[in-house]
């Protein structure tokens, strides 16, 4: 079974600092990871994921990821936070080696960021 | 490009009541899934559909019926409504995976359905 945790509820951070959101994950196979950001009423939005290759990866808004295998995780990161990304974040992940009835994503209890002046 | 929609946004209906929310994606994508979202408990999987006339349980299926006879739409129908279905409920679709799990499938989601069942 696939899992994921993400251990703050909540994390606050002074705009123009950098941001850490943590993710950690649990697959009996290879992982691929998501990370997705839901606004105050709003569907979630995908922000970037991990499929192969380069450990860090780089997605929408200045967000980026960094794949650790030998710690199983996928921490979101910023280097500059906004006022504006405050949020809701949404980690996920599913086992790379499904097919038919695959693509089923485990989503974490998700991480509310604050950030602010 | 209307994407993924749901409808109502908003509905309150009393226990025991059939409540049948709707999802449609203009993207003709292959996949649907059904998400719910409580509070301590993220978003779990209820249903999911791999294309027309297939649907799999998901994580919380008890309750919820679903269909699908066009790639389209994928309706969520609650028989007969409890307190504890009081939720927002999120539609979401995606490609196929591919062979060997692929290299897509990140999920687009819906606006969303706050459902309060009195």
């Amino acid at each position: 079974a696939q899992s994921v945790a993400q251990p703050e509820d909540q994390v606050n951070v002074a705009e123009g600092n950098p941001l850490t959101v943590k993710c950690t994950y649990s697959v009996s196979g290879n992982p691929y990871l998501f990370w997705y950001v839901q606004y105050p009423n709003r569907g979630l939005q995908f922000l970037l994921k991990y499929i192969t290759g380069d450990n860090l990866v780089k997605g929408s808004y200045g967000f980026e990821a960094e794949f650790n295998k030998s710690q199983t995780s996928f921490h979101l990161k910023k280097p500059s936070a906004l006022v504006s990304d405050s949020a809701l974040y949404f980690c996920a992940v599913r086992e790379s080696g499904l097919t038919g009835g695959g693509n089923k994503l485990t989503f974490g209890t998700g991480t509310q960021l604050k950030v602010e002046l | 490009d209307a994407g993924i929609t749901q409808s109502p946004r908003y509905k309150i209906t009393e226990t025991g009541r059939q409540v049948t929310l709707m999802c449609h994606q203009t993207w003709s994508h292959s996949y649907m899934f059904w998400y719910r979202q409580d509070l301590g408990h993220g978003l779990r999987l209820i249903y999911y559909s791999a294309a027309a006339d297939i649907t799999d349980k998901g994580e919380v299926p008890d309750g919820y019926v679903v269909s699908r006879s066009k790639t389209e739409n994928f309706p969520l129908t609650l028989e007969s409504a409890t307190r504890s279905q009081t939720s927002v409920y999120f539609c979401a679709s995606s490609e196929p995976p591919g062979l060997a799990g692929g290299t897509r499938g990140e999920q687009y989601f819906g606006p969303g359905t706050r459902l309060t069942v009195t």
